[in-house]
């Protein structure tokens, strides 16, 4: 089975600060997918990046950046100089290929971004 | 548009009473879901069509939940005798492929409260 943990449920920031969101995750599967998506208040889930499991290489795009560590099932976002657009929640969430399309996410992160 | 549509935006419905959620997903995508996500938490798989095809039903809390898409295109998702627990937001997902990869575009949801 399939799952995914998010510890922390709400982090609040001041503006500019750096944020990382923890990801933990497990699965049986040599073959999977890690997605990240924010959820804004007027609901509708936004896809941030998906990784397989056989790409370990860090990825940056802005100021939004994503560490995948296969030996601790870590997937941690971390954005860099938060904005107060970028207070929502996020979740964390995994496919496996053995797993008919669906989703599994996390608890989600209510970030609170201060001006 | 361009997006997932779904409606109602938000329904109350009294305890008892059945329901009827849409989902318009974009148009050409092959994949739906349907999931649920309760206040605080992470969306829930409820169910998946490849085409028309329901393929995976399993997440479907109980027989009171039926959802369809019999042209392949949109979707409903029915709640008979609506309990208090069935109180969530229901959200809509297509993608374009079939594939534990492919990115789900989501709709904003349908927030439905039993009372």
């Amino acid at each position: 089975a399939q799952k995914v943990t998010q510890a922390q449920t709400e982090i609040s920031v001041v503006e500019k600060e750096d944020v990382t969101l923890d990801c933990v995750y497990e699965t049986r599967d040599t073959t999977y997918y890690l997605f990240w998506y924010k959820q804004p208040p007027s609901g509708e889930l936004v896809f941030l990046i998906r990784r397989n499991s056989f790409d370990e290489q860090n990825e940056i795009s802005g100021r939004y950046s994503w560490n995948f560590q296969k030996s601790t099932s870590s997937f941690n976002f971390t954005i860099t100089a938060s904005q107060v657009v970028d207070s929502a929640v996020y979740f964390c969430a995994l496919s496996e290929a053995e797993g008919n399309n669906r989703l599994a996410f996390g608890k989600g992160n209510q970030v609170v971004v201060i001006p | 548009g361009a997006g997932v549509s779904q409606s109602p935006r938000y329904k109350v419905a009294k305890r008892g009473q059945d329901v009827a959620l849409r989902c318009d997903p974009i148009s050409g995508h092959v994949s739906l879901f349907w999931y649920q996500q309760a206040l605080g938490q992470g969306p829930e798989f409820l169910t998946y069509f490849q085409n028309e095809a329901q393929l995976d039903k399993s997440g479907l809390p109980s027989d009171r939940f039926f959802a369809e898409r019999p042209e392949g295109s949109v979707s409903t998702l029915k709640i008979q005798r609506t309990q208090q627990e069935d109180s969530a937001v229901y959200l809509c997902a297509s993608s374009l492929h079939r594939g534990p990869s492919v990115e789900a575009f989501f709709g904003q949801g349908t927030r439905l409260t039993v009372v």
